[in-house]
């Protein structure tokens, strides 16, 4: 059974950078099938998908983000990373890792984690 | 970048009645040479992260009760809860993953009438 697990800080500085990583149990990120995304829910608001990385380390990002994201991956730990920098309180959310994002739909999911941007 | 409209934005459903969601793509989602529409519809509990419940539109995902359908094709899309349980409260999201950035509705608030 697939299960992603995400961890990181919970609390960030304005204009610091948030760090997220998202372990993989279950199945290899190295699979040539699937694509790795994060995904964000700000308090009352609706889901944002940030950006994706395939097996092969390819990454997509959402226009809107894109300057600020670097998503990585490191198949030695079975593991991939979001780093969002130069933060403010618009990025407080729930973010999610999550299986799919390109051509498949985001089938497994993280519990996700809660990162509050504040001083 | 394809734009979701859900609607309505919310709904207040009496147990066992029928609840309808829409979803409209702002252009399609239908993959013509394989006749299959890239839509997917997600339950989000509080607390909880969303749970696929339907895919290429209408497919139910492993486990899903089969109270729960979906329908249309191109850009208009329903998801149907044929007799609602008090379980299913919860907010519905439509999701196309037809191109990028694949994007989200902007959600459905159900709720026990």
């Amino acid at each position: 059974q697939l299960q992603l697990q995400e961890s990181g800080s919970g609390l960030v500085k304005p204009s610091q950078t948030l760090s997220l990583t998202c372990a993989v149990s279950g199945d290899s990120i190295s699979s040539t099938r699937y694509s790795w995304s994060w995904i964000r829910q700000p308090p009352g608001k609706g889901l944002e998908w940030i950006g994706y990385i395939y097996h092969t380390g390819s990454t997509y990002y959402n226009p809107s983000l894109q300057s600020r994201v670097t998503i990585s991956l490191d198949r030695s730990k079975n593991q991939f990373s979001l780093r969002l920098s130069s933060v403010t309180a618009a990025d407080t959310a729930v973010y999610y890792c999550a299986r799919g994002g390109v051509l498949i739909p985001f089938d497994y999911w993280g519990q996700g984690t809660l990162v509050a941007v504040s001083s | 970048d394809i734009v979701m409209t859900q609607s309505p934005d919310s709904l207040a459903v009496s147990l066992g009645e029928r609840a309808t969601i829409n979803c409209k793509s702002s252009q399609s989602v239908l993959y013509s040479s394989k006749n299959k529409s890239y839509l997917a519809w997600y339950q989000h509990k509080a607390g909880q992260p969303p749970k696929l419940l339907l895919y290429w539109a209408s497919t139910r995902e492993s486990g899903v009760p089969d109270r729960f359908s979906g329908s249309g094709s191109g850009t208009d899309f329903t998801l149907t809860i044929s007799s609602l349980q008090a379980e299913d409260v919860a907010v519905y999201y439509c999701h196309q993953y037809y191109s990028t950035p694949p994007t989200f509705g902007q959600g459905t608030k159900v709720e026990i009438k």
